[in-house]
């Protein structure tokens, strides 16, 4: 069965710190990869996709993310946190089933940022 | 483009009541999921409506139902509501076959 793995629960960082967010998958195939984030209250805004090409993926607020095939792996990075960046963070695979898409969330990596 | 609109934002109900949560997805998009948020489970998948029907359906039981209507637009219902339906419900909206999704404001829905 899909699934996404996301095993940091929560993470701090200080500002102007960099940031990397793991996310694991379990697809037989490889799967359309996404990265939401999360303000309280809120509803869930994409970062950035993956689809197929470059492995290397450039999204919104200076958030990018790495496929790596051989790990299964979508890990999101950030050079410099920004205190406005302290949100949840959710991985999302979409996988085929059955001639339609499934879309499987991870749990979330709420994220911390001291000033 | 105006994004997918949720209504009402929120809203609280008693045990034992009904509530109709209604979706509007972004214009020219068919397809509408929705999804239970709570801090114990997470993100979980209700189900998909593509077209007026239903493509996908996530492990609730059947108190939770939705429909679509023929200008996308959807609805979901919840019967006989328990105290653990309290949660923040989201709706989202894509261009198929496996576009992004685009997420609403969610309704909060609380049961007491």
């Amino acid at each position: 069965a899909q699934s996404v793995t996301q095993p940091d629960i929560h993470i701090t960082v200080s500002e102007g710190a960099s940031l990397e967010l793991r996310c694991n998958y379990s697809y037989g195939a490889t799967p359309y990869l996404f990265w939401y984030v999360q303000s309280p209250g809120q509803g869930l805004q994409l970062l950035l996709k993956y689809f197929s090409g470059d492995t290397l993926v450039q999204g919104i607020k200076g958030f990018e993310a790495e496929f790596k095939r051989s790990q299964s792996s979508f890990n999101l990075r950030k050079p410099s946190v920004h205190w406005s960046d302290a949100a949840e963070y959710f991985c999302a695979v979409g996988a085929e089933s059955s001639g339609t898409y499934k879309y499987i969330f991870g749990t979330g990596t709420r994220l911390k940022v001291l000033a | 483009k105006a994004g997918v609109t949720q209504t009402p934002r929120y809203l609280i109900k008693t045990r034992g009541q009904q509530v109709t949560l209604s979706c509007s997805p972004i214009s020219g998009h068919r397809s509408v999921s929705w999804y239970q948020q709570t801090p114990g489970q997470g993100l979980q998948f209700l189900f998909e409506y593509f077209s007026e029907t239903q493509r996908n359906k996530g492990n609730f039981p059947g108190r939770f139902s939705g429909r679509q209507f023929s200008n996308s637009r959807s609805e979901m219902n919840v019967s006989t509501l328990e105290l653990g339906d309290s949660a923040l419900y989201l709706c989202a909206s894509s261009l198929p076959p496996a576009g992004q999704q685009y997420f609403g404001p969610g309704t909060r829905l609380t049961v007491t």
